[in-house]
């Protein structure tokens, strides 16, 4: 099992492009999650998906949006990238939405130039 | 979810204990202590949790005290590989939202 992936790695963008963050689970989890950790600071959620096809804010969610694909894929779109969104994201996925053993990702690492 | 506090930073020898505290004073009763840490650069990793008895596994032990406001983490033998930030966690077992709120941590140091 690879456990929860994470592409790209790395990622530089200019200010006002756009991307999107990948993101997919092999262990059959019902909720997925996206967290971005900005330098000397905790963890920060951005988005949620509790199950297939619902998707719901968490504490920092403008700039952002998401789409999820289907059980395994959860991905993370920067429209229009800023400066302030320079961080590293992180994946993460759980059996459930209640449940608080979560499984992360490697992480992406993106600059917004 | 009650409020966590862990010292900022803390060192142990390759082979000993280390021994990480958390204070958590206004925990409630249906609410459990979680840990996870994250290596430099990586994705956190969940370590152990509990209600109120001490749990061990694998990676480590959990001692929570009686009256419930603090425990510890216990890594019994640490070696380098496990120098990372070490996060304190207390969270309702079952809620909605899976939010987990990642605060400051210790930064455990393991040195030879």
């Amino acid at each position: 099992n690879a456990g929860v992936t994470q592409t790209p790695k790395f990622q530089v963008l200019k200010t006002g492009q756009s991307m999107t963050l990948q993101c997919a689970q092999d262990m059959n989890h019902n909720s997925m999650y996206w967290y971005r950790q900005d330098p000397g600071m905790g963890l920060r959620l951005i988005y949620y998906s509790a199950s297939e096809g619902t998707t719901d804010k968490g504490e920092v969610p403008n700039g952002y949006n998401v789409s999820r694909l289907n059980k395994r894929e959860f991905s993370l779109r920067l429209e229009s990238a800023a400066p302030s969104q320079t961080s590293v994201y992180f994946c993460a996925s759980s059996v459930l939405a209640a449940y608080n053993e979560q499984f992360f990702g490697p992480g992406t690492r993106l600059t917004v130039l | 979810d009650a409020k966590t506090t862990q010292p900022p930073s803390m060192d142990c020898a390759e082979g000993r204990a280390a021994n990480l505290p958390c204070n958590h004073s206004t925990i409630s009763g249906n609410e459990y202590v979680y840990w996870y840490r994250q290596i430099h650069s990586q994705g956190p990793q969940y370590i152990i949790h509990g209600l109120k008895n001490n749990e061990t596994n694998e990676m480590a032990s959990l001692i929570i005290t009686e009256d419930r406001k603090s425990s510890t983490l216990i890594l019994p033998h640490a070696t380098l590989r496990d120098t990372a930030v070490y996060y304190c966690i207390v969270r309702v077992a079952m809620n909605q939202g899976g939010k987990l709120i990642f605060g400051q941590g210790t930064e455990l140091s393991v040195k030879p």
